[in-house]
């Protein structure tokens, strides 16, 4: 069982509000990262971060922006929310170092509504 | 461009019948592959995995997969299905030296009739 929490699981506001989707995980991975993921439609990569102080953009532009002060935490704050922005997102993380490649953990993800 | 298609987006099956979901890769490199399942409301959970070796990988829940290089395919098979297995199901690739990005497929919703 992954341990990756992510809050809130819904959220609905109004257009204009600044909102935080907030990630944590408790296994320690450096490697964490940030899929969007609309009805029936494939995960696109938003964002992702190899380590403390480490952010970089997806394949998918997004509006959203990233931190990561702490190794477990990686939120994604949306300052200006709008009905564009309605989707499910889902924060994820991988135990592999360096630049590889392995299996990734999903939290149960955030699903966005604006009004 | 590389990218991952999974030609059926519904497929209905009858419990206790066969299942399998295709998946289809385009990629300049050698492949690591993955399988994920995604319940209604619900994070991705990993079925299995194929980065190297035997081209047929064992998962979770019964499920297998065979890596087919020569058609750049990595169909998902499991013998009998069960009304539990009723979910969405993502196929995806990534390389061994992208840090773990992952590019995915869109999906395949199963439906299990009794």
């Amino acid at each position: 069982e992954a341990d990756i929490y992510q809050t809130p699981r819904y959220l609905v506001i109004g257009t204009g509000k600044k909102i935080t989707l907030e990630c944590s995980q408790t296994m320690g991975h450096d490697k964490m990262y940030w899929y969007q993921q609309d009805p029936g439609m494939e995960l696109h990569l938003i964002h992702y971060s190899y380590g403390v102080n480490s952010t970089e953009k997806g394949d998918l532009s997004s509006e959203s922006t990233v931190s990561r002060i702490r190794t477990e935490h990686f939120p994604l704050t949306l300052e200006s929310a709008r009905p564009s922005h309605t989707s499910q997102y889902l924060c994820a993380s991988s135990g592999i170092s360096g630049s590889g490649t392995g299996e990734l953990f999903f939290g149960e993800g955030s699903r966005l509504t604006v009004l | 461009a590389q990218s991952v298609t999974q030609p059926d987006i519904h497929i209905t099956v009858s419990e206790g019948a066969s299942l399998e979901l295709r998946c289809n890769y385009s990629y300049g490199a050698t492949p690591y592959l993955f399988w994920y399942v995604q319940s209604p409301g619900q994070g991705l959970q990993l079925l299995l995995k194929y980065f190297s070796g035997d081209t047929l990988v064992q998962g979770i829940k019964g499920f297998e997969a065979e890596f087919k290089r020569s058609q750049s395919s990595f169909n998902l098979r499991k013998p009998s299905v069960h009304w539990s297995d009723a979910a969405e199901y993502f196929c995806a690739v990534g390389t061994y030296n992208q840090g773990g990005k992952l590019i995915f497929g869109q999906g395949t919703e199963l439906s299990v009739k009794p």
